[in-house]
């Protein structure tokens, strides 16, 4: 079937630099794309989602890309802290009676 | 604030027992879902629920069951554990099918079967 995919598996940053997490999805009925964290011993946490007729959306201190055309989806988190390090997941999907489909999701870690 | 609980954050159990993981949360929320999470293979959606009395299976259904007999309510039933079912099981749960929604998770239940 279809599958929600991650380019790198682990990321490491320095403390202040940006981070970018990217995703690739192949569904392309996919109109809605959300990003969780799961820091260890939680559940995953809601950070922002986006939807298809969008290209970018901004939170604090995180921004969400999505280039339709490649079936891309990026997270970029700006001034990375050292409480950002955690499990990153994708998840991609539509309205109606279809779950969300997952990715495997990144480790990030900053390095203080 | 939505909040989704797990009856158990670690469980241990014998091989060849049943198992009941519960699931509540507190937001009236329609849809219920169960998942488990293993090293290297991400979240894997075992059964789904929209509403009271209504299942789905997910990818990996089999071993399990499920039961959802309030709303608020989602149950996950191992009727015979096994030593592959050891895993982090995690219950989430959403608004409704009607528009775009975000799935809130619980913090999850590890599961050793010895």
């Amino acid at each position: 079937g279809e599958s929600v995919g991650l380019h790198l598996p682990t990321l490491s940053v320095q403390e202040g630099d940006n981070s970018i997490i990217n995703c690739a999805y192949s569904n392309s009925a996919s109109d809605y794309f959300i990003w969780y964290k799961q820091e260890s011993g939680k559940g995953p946490q809601f950070i922002i989602d986006i939807r298809s007729n969008m290209d970018k959306r901004q939170g604090q201190r995180v921004t969400v890309l999505l280039n339709k055309t490649v079936k891309h989806l990026s997270l970029q988190i700006a001034a990375t802290q050292p409480g950002d390090s955690a499990v990153y997941f994708c998840a991609e999907g539509h309205s109606g009676n279809t779950p969300l489909v997952f990715g495997k999701g990144t480790r990030l870690s900053v390095i203080a | 604030d939505v909040k989704v609980t797990q009856s158990s954050r670690y469980l241990v159990k014998r091989t060849g027992e049943k198992v009941f993981l519960e699931c509540v949360q507190d937001m009236d929320h329609e849809n219920m879902f169960w998942y488990r999470q293993d090293p290297g293979l991400g979240l894997r959606l075992i059964y789904f629920s929209y509403d009271v009395k209504m299942k789905e299976k997910g990818d990996i259904p089999e071993g399990y069951s499920v039961s959802r007999e309030k709303k608020e309510r989602f149950s996950l039933i191992l009727e015979s554990a096994s030593t592959n079912q050891t895993s982090m099981y995690l219950c989430a749960s959403s608004l409704n099918s009607l528009s775009y929604n975000e799935q809130f998770f619980g913090p999850g239940t590890r599961l050793t079967v010895l």
